[in-house]
């Protein structure tokens, strides 16, 4: 596609429930990365993707969040059982070799 | 753990004027760095990038410069517009790995 496309672009959930979001990632793009920006804040690494190579999980915040990435394209970050301080803007970004990320517009989590 | 951190928050300039934004990091192991501009509800967009290679590296009215010395980086944008308010991160990346963001600045520009 012609960028980086995340969905929804907003989501409310009660707290406990589980959520799914979604990135298509530029086509051709061999690496894949989630981020987390709270508030006013900087983008806090969640999860990167590349290639075939196992994937860097090392900013999930706690074992509630994981994500796949199916066929080296679309990725799902999957947060299970969310809490009030998952609410954040969640921002997927794809680039070719680790440089130059191109960035969705997010998505909007609020859990109530 | 290492980190990509910024000396001023915010910064305010005159339309038309030169505006340098700074940014400290830690991280020596760092060989690429990023500046991004991330307007409100809208993803960052890449501005610039530059290897520790290189000292300068010029876009259309950005340049980056990075002082590997005192691990210093900073963002010059010459004549300062309207459109350029926004929030600015740098963000470094040792040997092709995730990048590392800093908090940000917030450029106001003034009419």
């Amino acid at each position: 596609g012609a960028g980086v496309s995340q969905s929804p672009s907003n989501k409310v959930t009660e707290k406990g429930k589980d959520v799914e979001l979604r990135c298509d990632p530029i086509s051709g793009h061999t690496a894949l990365y989630w981020y987390r920006q709270s508030l006013g804040q900087g983008l806090e690494f969640l999860i990167y993707f590349q290639g075939n190579s196992a994937p860097d999980k090392s900013g999930l915040p706690s074992d509630r969040f994981s994500a796949e990435r199916t066929g080296g394209s679309v990725s799902t970050l999957t947060i299970q059982r969310t809490q009030q301080e998952d609410s954040a803007v969640y921002l997927c970004a794809s680039s070719f070799l680790n440089e130059k990320l191109f960035f969705g517009s997010g998505t909007q989590l609020s859990v109530l | 753990g290492e980190s990509v951190g910024l000396h001023l928050p915010t910064l305010s300039v005159q339309e038309g004027d030169n505006s340098i934004i700074n940014c400290a990091y830690s991280n020596s192991a760092s060989d690429y760095f990023i500046w991004y501009k991330q307007e409100s509800g809208k993803g960052p967009q890449f501005i610039i990038d530059i290897r520790s290679n290189m000292d300068k590296r010029q876009g259309q009215r950005v340049t980056v410069l990075l002082n590997k010395t005192v691990k210093h980086l900073s963002l010059q944008i010459a004549a300062t517009q309207p459109g350029d308010s926004a929030v600015y991160f740098c963000a470094e990346s040792p040997g092709r790995r995730a990048l590392t963001f800093g908090s940000g600045t917030r450029l106001q520009v003034q009419p």
